[in-house]
């Protein structure tokens, strides 16, 4: 069974310039997960969704940050305009249960899309 | 947000040594999770832990949730060079993960 597959792998692009990331989470998992991941901060959590529908976005940074979940198969997370301070490395990650069940620990995690913005 | 704090944050052992990272917070958990990740991959669960005091295993990887629900630990025993990574801590708080910094391991053959 395929994992959580993202793309780009790795993207170089210009200070204000549109990024989309896209993220296709493993098939009959209901949460889809977006992280970021930087040597400061480490991982932080910007969005989740259920069931396509988005739960909680209290992490998302601020206005340039978007991301939706047209269906259950695809998720894009988009940063328009971009800026330096955008660059790192972002997580998409799935999972079957919500985080209350006994198992809310296996996410899932995709590989990773790493974002540089000069 | 919560606050973990993971510790050391890096560790370079000799193969076949045993290792011991930890995690502490100020708030209380109900669920500690263990992560490792690879470079240039993205975090892979190793053990999660569901009960204050539980004290799971899995393979060479030992791992307890604390009884006061605020720190956890990570044993690694007999070491090998594929344990190299950096394994992180996470805490489920309600219905958010909060990872810690991290643990960058190095093994020597």
């Amino acid at each position: 069974d395929a994992g959580v597959i993202q793309s780009p792998r790795h993207e170089v692009t210009e200070m204000g310039q549109e990024v989309t990331l896209r993220c296709k989470p493993i098939s009959g998992h209901d949460y889809l997960f977006w992280y970021r991941q930087t040597m400061m901060r480490g991982l932080e959590l910007l969005i989740y969704f259920n069931n396509n529908v988005p739960i909680d976005d209290s992490g998302m940074p601020e206005d340039r940050f978007s991301a939706k979940m047209p269906n259950a198969s695809f998720s894009t997370l988009k940063i328009q305009p971009s800026e330096p301070r955008d660059s790192a490395v972002y997580f998409c990650a799935s999972s079957l249960y919500p985080l209350s069940h006994s198992d809310a620990g296996e996410l899932f995690f995709g590989e990773g899309s790493r974002l540089t913005v000069l | 947000g919560q606050q973990l704090n993971q510790s050391p944050q890096s560790m370079f052992i000799q193969e076949g040594e045993d290792v011991s990272m930890n995690c502490t917070s100020s708030s209380i958990f109900n669920t500690w999770l263990w992560y490792k990740q690879d470079p240039g991959e993205g975090p892979v669960l190793l053990i999660a832990l569901y009960k204050a005091g539980e004290l799971t295993s899995n393979g060479r990887l030992t791992a307890q949730f604390g009884i006061t629900r605020k720190d956890s630990f990570l044993n690694i025993s007999a070491s090998i060079p594929s344990d190299v990574g950096i394994y992180f801590c996470a805490g489920l708080d309600f219905n958010k993960f909060y990872f810690g910094s991290g643990t960058k391991l190095n093994v020597k053959p």
